[in-house]
């Protein structure tokens, strides 16, 4: 069975400008979280969702936002990027009541 | 708020030998779920081990263990036999898995490293 895919690897973006993460999750797999990671604040949960409903969420701006599909592939969208949003994201998928499996995470350099 | 908190920002362990790390939490629920999570440097971060806070057995996977002491709210992991393959960022993690969500917050890692 295929592992969370997560599309593109890296990215590089200006402060200012938005950025749309992409997440397929592990298939039969209905929620899918996000998590910030950086070397200053640690890993940080951003939100999940599950059957295309946001479920719980963390506490970022609301420049930080998601959606999910009904085939369970979930976006990340971040609006205005500033420099501290510079970090790896992390998507992981589970069945929703299960442990969660985590994708291989985009690097986000923003300059 | 739950919190985890591992006191070892970094650990070192001879090959064959086994090692220790640390970890505490802090929560008032009662029924949860712990988790120990390996980030070697290509990032990927990987399931090591899994307690559930109602199981009074500690867990195991082959050469990786736990130690829990829900009173205390402590979850160390032991790894025996430690392989340079162990080397990796190890994080503890704490989840309420349910209906409600499976949020996970996890502790600050310890850097392990293996010496041969």
């Amino acid at each position: 069975k295929a592992g969370v895919t997560q599309t593109p690897r890296y990215l590089i973006k200006t402060r200012g400008q938005q950025v749309t993460l992409s997440c397929s999750p592990i298939s039969g797999h209905r929620s899918v979280s996000w998590y910030q990671q950086t070397p200053g604040q640690g890993l940080q949960f951003l939100f999940e969702y599950f059957s295309e409903t946001q479920r719980n969420k963390g506490n970022f701006p609301g420049r930080f936002s998601g959606r999910q599909f009904s085939n369970s592939r979930s976006e990340m969208n971040v609006s205005t990027l500033e420099l501290g949003d510079s970090a790896l994201y992390l998507c992981a998928s589970s069945l929703g009541w299960d442990e969660q499996f985590f994708g291989p995470g985009t690097r986000l350099t923003v300059l | 708020a739950q919190t985890v908190t591992q006191s070892q920002p970094e650990m070192s362990v001879q090959e064959a030998e086994t090692v220790t790390l640390s970890c505490t939490y802090d929560t008032s629920e009662s029924d949860y779920y712990l988790f120990w999570y390996k980030q070697p440097p290509s990032r990927q971060m990987i399931l090591v081990i899994r307690q559930e806070a109602y199981k009074q057995q500690n867990a195991t996977e082959n050469r990786f263990s736990v130690n829990f002491q829900k009173a205390a709210k402590s979850f160390s992991l032991k790894i025996s036999d430690s392989q340079l393959g162990d080397a990796a960022m190890y994080f503890c993690a704490y989840s309420i898995l349910g209906p409600s969500g499976s949020r996970l917050t996890f502790g600050e890692g310890t850097q392990l490293t293996v010496n041969p």
